[in-house]
């Protein structure tokens, strides 16, 4: 089954401008990550937070966690061109096991 | 430090014939090396797990003796497409564990885009 599935689908924003995503989960996790691909490339991981962590920051990331609703949001602030990319929630119930989320196509204009 | 590579990053093939993918920790040692597929503007999942040393581990819905994984040495996992089809055509990614090191932490390959004519 789907563990994560993330909103929007896609996200268009002007550069300077704060993006957020939003990832939900159906299970139980040890903790979530966050990934950020590139057209064509492949992953670049961005942050972990673990299940009993609420926030945790990045740079110009930040990322929440609430496991009651068993979601988690991705904040990009600042937003520049160069953070054009699909961005991925990918969660971990136990081992290495990842599931990812379908990801989020965010588009920032110059 | 942890890269990953994945060789070749671009192959097209015919129907009908295999194609090997290699995926390489280059300085580090994997003893566990995870294959996903992605088609286009879709998540990415996971085929397999392949442990160095023993068989790999399928997920539900993935043949394999089609998808052919070998974890032969601690920094190589091939993935082999036997008899492909147009339908295989997709973007393979590899991602490997550091041996001894966090479990939730997966390095990821650049990915190799599969076309199958």
């Amino acid at each position: 089954s789907q563990q994560g599935e993330e909103d929007p689908q896609a996200l268009s924003i002007q550069e300077g401008e704060n993006a957020t995503m939003n990832c939900s989960y159906k299970t139980s996790i040890n903790n979530l990550q966050w990934y950020r691909q590139n057209s064509g490339r492949g992953l670049v991981h961005l942050i972990l937070i673990r299940s009993n962590e609420r926030e945790k920051h990045s740079g110009r990331l930040r990322v929440t966690l609430d496991t009651s609703k068993k979601s988690s949001s991705l904040l990009i602030t600042a937003s520049r061109a160069a953070d054009t990319a699909s961005y991925f929630c990918a969660t971990s119930t136990s081992g290495s096991r990842l599931t990812f989320g379908e990801g989020t196509q965010l588009t920032v204009n110059p | 430090g942890a890269v990953v590579s994945q060789h070749p990053s671009r192959v097209i093939c015919k129907s009908g014939t295999s194609v090997k993918i290699e995926c390489r920790s280059l300085d580090f040692q994997a003893t566990t090396m995870f294959w996903y597929r992605q088609f286009p503007k879709q998540s990415l999942m996971l085929m397999a797990t392949s442990n160095e040393g023993s068989k790999a581990t399928y997920e539900q819905g993935v043949e394999k003796d089609k998808f052919l994984i070998n974890h032969a040495s601690l920094t190589l996992s091939t993935l082999t497409v036997t008899s492909a089809h147009p339908e295989d055509s997709s973007f393979y990614i590899c991602s490997a564990r550091v041996a001894g090191g966090p479990t939730d932490t997966q390095y990821f390959g650049p990915g190799t885009r599969l076309t199958v004519l």
